[in-house]
């Protein structure tokens, strides 16, 4: 059984860019969530993609947006990217977005903005 | 708005010496809550979920328990690689995310 997977590893990109993460999710996972990790803080939620629709957002700007893809995949873009968005990108996978289910996370794409 | 305090932030053991790590949570109605281990770098690593006050659960030389306001992640004997950061969360009835606390970074010395 394959875990989480997230692809880059590490990122560094200037203040203004644009940024794609992205996340496989676990094998028989139809459901993705995208969390942000600043350094020393636990992860903030931002949203959650349940059978490629978006099932509920955190507090974060229309800057950042998702996909999910019919093999439930997921992509994270980031436009007008700002300082403070350097932080590490989990992905989490769960057997599904209703009910409760353990969410698996992957290793991360650490992000870097000059 | 749901919310999650751990407490300490940082913990200093001997290796042998047991300590619990303490999780206060206010939530508009609980569904579960989470104990996850964080590596330096890595992705959280589940390990427990908890869903009713009264409830417990064991892995190895850690046990949680619940309560209606907090959880307590108990270590027994710790070993130097049980230094980590552990991390809990609480999923609300109102939503599926998951809100994290800052975590509570344990050092356990040989």
């Amino acid at each position: 059984e394959t875990g989480v997977t997230q692809s880059p590893t590490h990122l560094i990109k200037t203040r203004g860019q644009q940024v794609t993460l992205r996340c496989s999710s676990q094998s028989g996972h139809n459901t993705v969530s995208w969390y942000q990790q600043a350094l020393g803080q636990g992860p903030q939620f931002i949203f959650q993609y349940y059978r490629e629709e978006e099932n509920g957002r955190g507090n974060f700007p229309p800057r950042f947006s998702g996909l999910q893809f019919p093999n439930y995949s997921s992509e994270l873009n980031v436009n007008a990217l700002e300082l403070d968005d350097s932080a590490l990108y989990l992905c989490a996978s769960s057997l599904s977005g209703t009910g409760i289910y353990e969410q698996f996370f992957g290793p991360g794409t650490r992000l870097t903005v000059l | 708005e749901d919310q999650v305090t751990q407490s300490p932030e940082a913990l200093r053991l001997q290796e042998g010496e047991s300590s619990s790590l303490n999780c206060s949570y206010t939530v508009s109605g609980l569904r579960g809550l989470f104990w996850y281990r964080q590596d330096p770098g890595k992705g959280p690593e589940f390990l427990f979920t908890l869903y009713s006050a009264g409830e417990e659960k064991e892995k190895e030389r850690l046990k949680a328990t619940l309560t209606k306001k907090e959880s307590f992640l108990h270590i027994t004997a710790p070993k130097p690689e049980d230094s980590a950061t552990y991390l809990c969360a609480v999923q609300a009835n109102a939503g599926n995310m998951l809100t994290f606390g800052g975590g509570t970074r344990l050092m356990v010395k040989p």
